[in-house]
């Protein structure tokens, strides 16, 4: 079956380091690749995604690029700060199957000052 | 636009009770999903509506739980003869073919079954 796979957390860094998080796929057909943030308090947001292979997906500083040869669709980010702290989903959709999610267990980021 | 919304925002209820949720999505999205987040999970799909049809219900959507969305608008969830395992925090989404079906989360509705 579908499904996502993500490095476990907590991760813990310090305000300006190199942020990775790690995510791995298993589909069947193509789908398109997501992360989702969750804000401490705060709904699931739609951070950056990716519909097609070798795209790469932007937002606020993070990038993720869409490995159709590795199955993968690491995070990154070259400096982190305070306020990136927050719960990391690495998600895959099929648009043609309803457009439903498949969610990662979800990476806990805390990045201390 | 306001966003999705969820009501309530919280439940405690003992276990062998009736619980509903309702979910209001943006307005116009003709798509509504539900999920459910267990603690340290990710969400998992539970059904979802293309206007007022249910067009696909999860495994995990047992016979206690029903979804209708009767006008193609707003949502409700119920949960019959809760049980501790229902514990948990139930999401909303909505999405059109006007965002390319981004599907926007609500805040969700945290259930706690004693």
């Amino acid at each position: 079956g579908n499904s996502v796979t993500q490095m476990e957390g907590p991760v813990t860094l310090s305000e300006e380091a190199f942020l990775t998080i790690n995510c791995t796929y298993t589909a069947t057909g193509y789908p398109s690749l997501f992360w989702y943030v969750q804000y401490p308090g705060e709904g699931l947001q739609l951070l950056l995604k990716a519909t097609k292979a070798d795209d790469k997906g932007s937002n606020k500083g993070f990038e993720a690029t869409y490995r159709k040869e590795t199955t993968s669709f690491h995070l990154e980010k070259g400096s982190v700060q305070v306020s990136d702290s927050a719960v990391y989903f690495c998600v895959l959709n099929f648009y043609n199957q309803g457009g439903k999610l498949i969610f990662g267990q979800g990476t806990e980021l805390s990045v201390k000052p | 636009d306001t966003g999705v919304s969820q009501n309530p925002r919280h439940k405690i209820t003992k276990r062998g009770q009736n619980v509903t949720f309702r979910c209001d999505p943006i307005s116009e999205h003709n798509r509504l999903y539900w999920y459910r987040q267990t603690l340290g999970q990710g969400p998992e799909f539970l059904t979802y509506f293309q206007n007022e049809a249910q067009l696909e219900k999860s495994r995990l959507l047992s016979d206690r739980f029903s979804a209708e969305r009767p006008k193609g608008s707003f949502s409700t969830l119920e949960i019959q003869r809760t049980e501790q395992g229902d514990s948990a925090m139930y999401l909303c989404a909505s999405s059109s073919s006007r965002t390319s079906y981004e599907q926007y989360f609500g805040p969700g509705t945290r259930l706690t079954v004693t």
